[in-house]
């Protein structure tokens, strides 16, 4: 199976400041890659696809990048409602694999 | 607007068998994949498996052993079922609607307990 490895595990950002997220697979992906946003007590939500594709709603603040082996999500200017833990997630092959989720949290 | 809801027991003893169930609302459950995935408290999210409108399953080899994942689309349930648990299956259960891999739809998830 393919492992998902996410750093860092936490990341303190001050409101408003940029924060960059990286996401590694232990072998290509091609752009099957996804980004989940999930807060306290709540089921993860769809963030975004194909390594860049924002999915309904999602505001243009997010932003992915990368390929093959190595992914960033970046949120450019993060608001309040932002601080919360994010996956990436590989579907390129079975079984679906997630990485162990990157903390935003209030600097 | 799709809206997923799982259901089950919230404590399940070791040995036996888990079953929960996820009602679909609001869309069609023909035409895509529907998964499972699960979260133990504190820790990351783990692919139990899915099941295409079809039929068909695919499971994580981790788990393929102990899990059956089947369809009533008459109404528009899935439903998974985990033999022989352990306290080491104690998670919040998500459902959620599978495209081509990428789950766009979860259901708010349910806490098995598994003591």
């Amino acid at each position: 199976e393919i492992v998902m490895t996410q750093s860092p595990a936490t990341l303190s950002v001050s409101p408003g400041e940029r924060a960059t997220l990286s996401c590694r697979a232990s072998q290509s992906v091609n752009s099957n890659l996804a980004w989940y946003q999930q807060k306290p007590g709540q089921a993860p939500t769809l963030l975004m696809y194909g390594v860049a594709t924002r999915a309904t709603g999602i505001p243009a603040r997010f932003s992915g990048s990368g390929s093959g082996t190595e992914s960033t999500l970046t949120i450019s200017s993060l608001q309040s409602e932002d601080f919360a833990v994010y996956y990436c997630q590989q579907y390129d092959s079975w079984p679906l694999t997630f990485g162990g989720g990157t903390q935003v949290e209030i600097k | 607007q799709v809206q997923l809801q799982e259901s089950g027991p919230g404590l399940v003893k070791p040995s036996e068998t888990l079953s929960l169930t996820c009602t679909v609302s609001g869309g069609s459950i023909t035409d895509y994949y529907w998964s499972w995935i699960r979260q133990p408290p504190g820790k990351g999210l783990e692919w139990i498996g899915y099941i295409y409108y079809s039929g068909s399953t695919k499971y994580n080899p981790s788990l393929k052993s102990r899990v059956t994942i089947s369809l009533d689309t008459s109404k528009k349930q899935l439903s998974l079922k985990l033999t022989s648990v352990t306290a080491a299956d104690t998670a919040v259960y998500y459902c959620a609607r599978d495209e081509a891999g990428q789950l766009h739809y979860w259901g708010q998830g349910t806490l098995v307990t598994v003591s």
